[in-house]
């Protein structure tokens, strides 16, 4: 079945340090890809998607790019703040509508 | 432009008693997913709903859990004779269409505490 696999947290980093969560899926057809953000007692925020190969997801200075020869939608941030300190979510959608989320990344930056 | 409301934002239930989660898509959407979110784990889908009609309930339990969206009114999520293991944060997600290029809208959810 669909699965989506992200790297294990938590990922702690200074001010100003270069992000990269990995996330790789399962499908078996062409799906959509996004990533989510969860900031402390709130609920999932959408941050970016990519809904074909080779699309760029990107906002507020996060990126991923849709790598179908990979099964990869890793995100990155040049420069991250305090303020992204969040948990972040891959998550997939195909023909069936629903979203399969990976178990989320933790991410903490330190002044 | 009001997001997907959900009430209450926390819930506390003894063993045994009823649960009833409530959720308003955003304006203009009709397709509402319901998932559980169990500490430190992802989110895991529910069921997916329009209006007056339950599209997908497979990630539904069997026994106790139901789920309505009705013509008019919120989408209720029900948990009936509430267990220690139905303690979780429930999401309500709409969407405007239906389709894998569709984005799903979060409420802030329902953080259930069964006592």
């Amino acid at each position: 079945g669909n699965s989506v696999t992200q790297m294990e947290g938590p990922v702690t980093l200074s001010e100003e340090a270069f992000l990269t969560i990995n996330c790789t899926y399962t499908a078996t057809g062409y799906p959509s890809l996004f990533w989510y953000v969860q900031y402390p007692g709130e609920g999932l925020q959408l941050l970016l998607k990519a809904t074909k190969a080779d699309d760029k997801g990107s906002n507020k200075g996060f990126e991923a790019t849709y790598r179908k020869e990979t099964t990869s939608f890793h995100l990155e941030k040049g420069s991250v703040q305090v303020s992204d300190s969040a948990v972040y979510f891959c998550a997939l959608s195909e023909n069936t509508d629903k979203l399969i989320f990976g178990t989320g990344t933790r991410l903490q930056v330190f002044p | 432009n009001a997001g997907v409301m959900q009430n209450p934002r926390h819930l506390v239930r003894r063993r045994g008693q009823e649960a009833r989660l409530r959720c308003s898509p955003m304006k203009g959407h009709s397709h509402v997913y319901w998932y559980r979110q169990l500490p430190e784990e992802g989110l895991k889908f529910m069921v997916y709903l329009q209006k007056e009609n339950i599209i997908d309930e497979s990630g539904m339990p069997k026994e106790r859990f139901s789920a309505e969206f009705p013509k008019e009114g919120p989408s209720i999520l029900r948990i009936q004779q509430v267990v220690r293991g139905d303690s979780a944060a429930y999401f309500c997600a709409s969407s405007r269409g239906q389709g894998r290029i569709e984005t799903q809208y979060f409420g802030p959810g329902t953080r259930l505490l069964v006592l």
